[in-house]
């Protein structure tokens, strides 16, 4: 059974930076593309990064590129999201998802989600 | 950056109806393009990928369609569970893009 769990969230200052971590399992972790998406509260889903199964390439939305670093250790499978110079607008639930290929594809399995929040 | 524009924002049906929610694109997706499902408090489930593939476990009442820039999700016959927020989302080019969702009350 495939399983992600993500932690690693919670309340943050603006300007600060936070680590969100996803643990994977029930699949070859090397094998698959994963990827974080967030939702704003009350908002739709907003695909936020993702990096390939190698972990050879990454990609970013406009809205976090130069502040979100998305990696992957593929010897604990493990994902991983550093975000720094937090803002207002990264407050969301954030869901890790494994995608279908190894290159990327659609999303076939979503984690339950991790609440960050940038308040002072 | 592709732009997936649903219709309708919410869809009010009685349980039993067929449901018929759509999906455009600003430009074509191929057949890239896949939906997913979201009830309250809940993670995203997929439920179709590659426009008509039904994902695991995913009843026969829901079906895909269409393509290059214009998507149907079709529910044959609501059931209770089936009331939730629908979304498509592609895969064509990146960035990788949502629709800003459907909304299916029951009515």
């Amino acid at each position: 059974e495939v399983q992600l769990l993500e932690s690693g969230g919670g309340l943050v200052q603006p300007g600060g930076s936070l680590r969100l971590s996803c643990a994977a399992s029930g699949f070859i972790f090397s094998r698959y593309a994963v990827a974080w998406v967030r939702q704003a509260p009350g908002e739709g889903l907003e695909w936020v990064a993702s990096v390939t199964g190698s972990g050879d390439s990454t990609y970013y939305a406009d809205s976090v590129k130069g502040r979100f670093t998305i990696s992957r250790d593929n010897s604990k499978n493990t994902l991983y999201l550093q975000m720094n110079s937090l803002g207002a607008e990264d407050t969301a639930v954030y869901y890790c998802a494994k995608a279908a290929y190894s290159s990327g594809g659609y999303f076939d399995y979503w984690g339950q989600g991790i609440l960050v929040t940038v308040s002072s | 950056e592709i732009v997936l524009t649903q219709s309708p924002a919410t869809l009010s049906l009685s349980p039993g109806e067929r449901a018929t929610l759509s999906c455009r694109a600003s430009q074509s997706v191929s057949s890239y393009l896949a939906w997913h499902q979201q009830k309250p408090g809940q993670a995203p489930r997929l439920l179709i990928y590659d426009v008509s593939n039904r994902a695991t476990g995913i009843p026969a009442r829901f079906s895909g369609s269409g393509s290059g820039t214009d998507f149907t999700l079709t529910i044959s016959s609501l059931e209770p569970e089936d009331f939730a927020v629908y979304y498509c989302q592609q895969r064509s080019n990146w960035p990788i893009t949502f629709g800003q969702g459907t909304r299916l009350e029951i009515k």
